[in-house]
């Protein structure tokens, strides 16, 4: 499986660009990167998900070097409602495998 | 709303006790994960079912177990609870098989031992 390793903490204001790398080293051929926010008290909320490159949505920016070994989740203008746990999950989507989640990264967004 | 249903909101109960989770997936998801929060532990990965049948099993001890039932809903039973159990726990579901879709997280069961 996968491990991965993201900075435990970040800080930031509002309006700007957030970028929050995750490194997976020995990430394997058909494992896929997936970033999920949490709030307090409630469930991991999906936000992004991609293989290779760039992937782009509404809510923010997902870039993969060609190696794979680690992966930059970016948000863009961050609000104070931003402030959450940040998770880089990797591993083999559908229904094989274990989907482990790392520690995360609290990002703290201040006026 | 994620479309993943957990109940009770709120369990407290006593040491040595035994309870049940219920998780009903989101509409034409067959997998279903389930999941420990505790403060000190972070997400911690307990166990998955695809379309009924166990799939990957993480660090879920041998007081807890877990089943899909033939119409999804799942149900995750505890019992000889310690204080230590007090956590949150999630339920998540994905369509599963080879689509690489993401989870998709309820908003979990509180769980108070005491």
């Amino acid at each position: 499986l996968a491990k991965t390793t993201q900075p435990i903490s970040m800080d930031s204001y509002e309006g700007q660009e957030v970028n929050i790398t995750c490194s997976h080293n020995n990430i394997a051929t058909n494992d896929y990167i997936t970033w999920y926010q949490q709030f307090p008290s409630q469930g991991p909320r999906f936000i992004i998900q991609g293989y290779k490159t760039k992937v782009t949505n509404e809510v923010a920016s997902l870039f993969i070097p060609a190696d794979r070994k680690s992966s930059t989740l970016s948000l863009p203008r961050v609000s104070l409602s931003d402030t959450a746990v940040y998770y880089c999950l990797v591993g083999p989507m559908g229904n094989t495998g274990k989907l482990i989640f790392g520690q995360g990264t609290t990002l703290q967004v201040k006026p | 709303d994620s479309g993943v249903t957990q109940t009770p909101k709120h369990l407290i109960t006593a040491t040595g006790q035994r309870v049940t989770l219920r998780c009903s997936p989101r509409s034409g998801d067959l997998s279903v994960y389930w999941y420990q929060q505790s403060l000190d532990q972070g997400l911690q990965f307990l166990i998955q079912y695809y379309n009924g049948e166990e799939r990957a099993k993480g660090n879920i001890l041998e007081r807890f177990s877990a089943q899909q039932f033939p119409d999804l809903h799942s149900e995750l039973n505890l019992s000889s609870l310690e204080l230590g159990d007090s956590a949150l726990y999630f339920c998540a579901s994905s369509v599963g098989g080879l689509n690489n879709s993401p989870l998709h997280f309820g908003n979990g069961t509180r769980l108070t031992v005491t």
